[in-house]
Parts: structure tokens; C-alpha cells; sequence
């Protein structure tokens, strides 16, 4: 079993719409929780991160940390084309030296 | 600013052919990293480096070796290309006390 499951997708939603991104895990001890998303033929870029439980907003981004259900998810409100990527969640210990990313999900916005 | 900043971006080899990837980055950071990304797979981590002279082994690093050449640079090499090493590989640098790694613009290896 991965340490981190992620659905694949793609996932297409019109302009607009509130997206939603979950990712769930097996390791109890993963302190970080981020969120990266990755333009095509570019490098990930870090668009949050939460410590431990809890939720975290940053304008249209939402991050939800469920720790006693090992799953986390990023909620997208007015979704716009430019959010158009392929989004990785990525979790690690106390010490974040090292990351573990699930497989990322395509998202496709349709103007 | 530069980043991180990966050589090359495209590269074909042979079967049995080495190589070497180099990466630098211009942040000060003290950790580095090499990813290699398959579809469907995410991204696997296959050396990193926690501080200059220091390496160590990640999720998949067989048929890879590292250098980290000071601070700001960490080499991926290829001794014996094979197919299956056919991938995007990314080089990134973490920031100190904040969880926000930065990747380079990846190199697009394909092994023939």
C-alpha cells in the first residue's frame, strides 16, 4: 500500500464551479500536510501548507487536515481556467526532510 | 533570483550510456533533492542531501549515484542508462523551518 493514495483523475469542471481534491494516507505521524501544483512541463510549485489538524484559507484555497480519518482535502471556490494544473498533495513527518507526494489529480476548468 | 536551476532540459541517450544532472540552487538552502516523475506514479524520491557532505537514499535509488559538490549544487549520474530510467527528473531545494520545497524546470530523459 502507497503511504499516500490520490485519485488520478483528470477531473473537468466549468469556470465557476467549486472544486474539491482529497488525498488520504496510512503513516499517523505525518506532522505537514501541502498542497503543490504543477503546470505542464514545469516543476511543482508549493500553493499551501497546514501543521497538524485544522483548515487553512488563502483567497479561493481551502486546505482541510482530517487526522483521524488520514485525509486531507483542497477546496477551489470560483474555480478559473488559470487553475487549469495537476495538483499533488504531499505529507511528511515532524522534521519535513523528507516529502512523500501522492500521485497528483489533473484538473481541467472549461471557460 | 534564479531558483533552482536544472541541466540539461532534454536529453536522449543509449542504453549503457552514463550521464550526469546538475542542479543549483541560489537560496542558501541546506537540503536538496532528486525526483524522478512517471505518469501515474507522483513523484519518487531518489537521493537527497539533508547538508553539504551529506547524502542519502530515498524511495528509488538504484542505478543512481550523488554528489553533493557544495552547497549550492547536488548532481544526479546515470552510470548505466537503461530504459526503465526513462523519466522527468526534478532537482529541488528546501526551504529552512518552512515545509516549501522549490523544483527546477525538470530534465526530460528518454533512454533508447
Amino acid at each position: 500500500q502507497k503511504e499516500v493514495e490520490q485519485d488520478p483523475g483528470p477531473l473537468s469542471v466549468p469556470e465557476g464551479a467549486i472544486v474539491s481534491l482529497n488525498c488520504t494516507y496510512s503513516n499517523s505521524a505525518f506532522q505537514y500536510f501541502m498542497w503543490y501544483r504543477q503546470y505542464s512541463r514545469k516543476g511543482p510549485e508549493l500553493l499551501m501548507y497546514t501543521y497538524s489538524s485544522g483548515n487553512k484559507e488563502d483567497g479561493r484555497f481551502t486546505a482541510q487536515v482530517d487526522k483521524s480519518s488520514k485525509y486531507i482535502s483542497l477546496f477551489i471556490r470560483d474555480s478559473q481556467p488559470s487553475d487549469s494544473a495537476t495538483y499533488l498533495c504531499a505529507m511528511s513527518l515532524y522534521n519535513f526532510n523528507k516529502f512523500y507526494f501522492g500521485s497528483g489529480t489533473k484538473l481541467n476548468v472549461k471557460p | 533570483n534564479a531558483g533552482v536551476t536544472q541541466t540539461p532540459k532534454f536529453q536522449v541517450l543509449k542504453t549503457g550510456q552514463s550521464m550526469t544532472l546538475q542542479c543549483a540552487q541560489d537560496m542558501n538552502h541546506n537540503s536538496m533533492y532528486w525526483y524522478r516523475q512517471d505518469p501515474g506514479m507522483g513523484l519518487r524520491l531518489i537521493y537527497y542531501s539533508a547538508s553539504e557532505g551529506t547524502t542519502d537514499k530515498g524511495e528509488v535509488p538504484n542505478g543512481y549515484n550523488v554528489s553533493r559538490l557544495n552547497k549550492r549544487e547536488f548532481s544526479l549520474r546515470l552510470e548505466s542508462a537503461a530504459p526503465s530510467q526513462t523519466s522527468v527528473y526534478f532537482c529541488a531545494s528546501l526551504r529552512d523551518r518552512v515545509p516549501e520545497a522549490f523544483f527546477g524546470q525538470g530534465t526530460r530523459l528518454t533512454v533508447v
